[in-house]
């Protein structure tokens, strides 16, 4: 079985605040992959990152960060300097198993005042 | 195309009527994925097609819902006798493998309501 958990649900900062959105998984596999998800107001998802279970190396593309920890079964976002453009829902996803469906979490809406 | 892309993107329905949305992968993804979003809620899976494999219908909320996907291209979902609790958005998405080795690409989703 599979599970992705977060725990925000909502987030307000004032832009140019910096913001971490946290990802909780459960996996009994070794191998996995985890995603995260951008849905903004329009409404499509639109992929942001993939990270595979073995390269825990953080990752760094402008202004967001992704934090892979195996120790603590989590995989945060932070953004920098937040926008307003980054109001969105952000979904952590999750693939494991023969299958490898991939599951999401609830989800994270984050909203950035100007 | 260029995307994932379902039809219709809106649905306005009769409780009790049969409801059939359709989902355009993007072409050669051997992976394809029906989830439903409740107004703000999280994606609910449904159900998952990786290929010739017979499909993971793990998520399907019951025997009204079925889905099937012709020629490992175009899918169907369809929902028998609908009740309002199916009102949702309906996304659709197809990824390049399916092992979670490739980034799934959604589509715009069908906005159903149940009157």
């Amino acid at each position: 079985a599979q599970k992705v958990t977060q725990a925000q649900t909502e987030i307000s900062v004032v832009e140019k605040e910096d913001v971490t959105l946290d990802c909780v998984y459960e996996t009994r596999d070794t191998t996995y992959y985890l995603f995260w998800y951008k849905q903004p107001p329009s409404g499509e998802l639109v992929f942001l990152i993939r990270r595979n279970s073995f390269d825990e190396q953080n990752e760094i593309s402008g202004r967001y960060s992704w934090n892979f920890q195996k120790s603590t079964s989590s995989f945060n976002f932070t953004i920098t300097a937040s926008q307003v453009v980054d109001s969105a829902v952000y979904f952590c996803a999750l693939s494991s198993g023969g299958y490898q469906k991939v599951t999401f979490g609830t989800g994270t809406k984050l909203q950035v005042i100007p | 195309g260029a995307g994932v892309s379902q039809s219709p993107s809106n649905k306005v329905t009769e409780k009790g009527k049969d409801v059939e949305l359709r989902c355009d992968p993007i072409s050669g993804h051997t992976a394809l994925y029906w989830y439903r979003q409740s107004l703000g809620q999280g994606l609910e899976f449904l159900i998952y097609f990786q290929g010739n494999s017979a499909p993971d219908k793990s998520g399907l909320p019951s025997d009204r819902f079925s889905a099937e996907r012709t020629g490992g291209s175009v899918s169907t979902l369809t929902i028998q006798r609908t009740q309002q609790e199916d009102s949702a958005v309906y996304l659709c998405a197809s990824s390049l493998g399916g092992q979670g080795r490739t980034e799934a690409f959604f589509g715009q989703g069908t906005r159903l309501t149940v009157v």
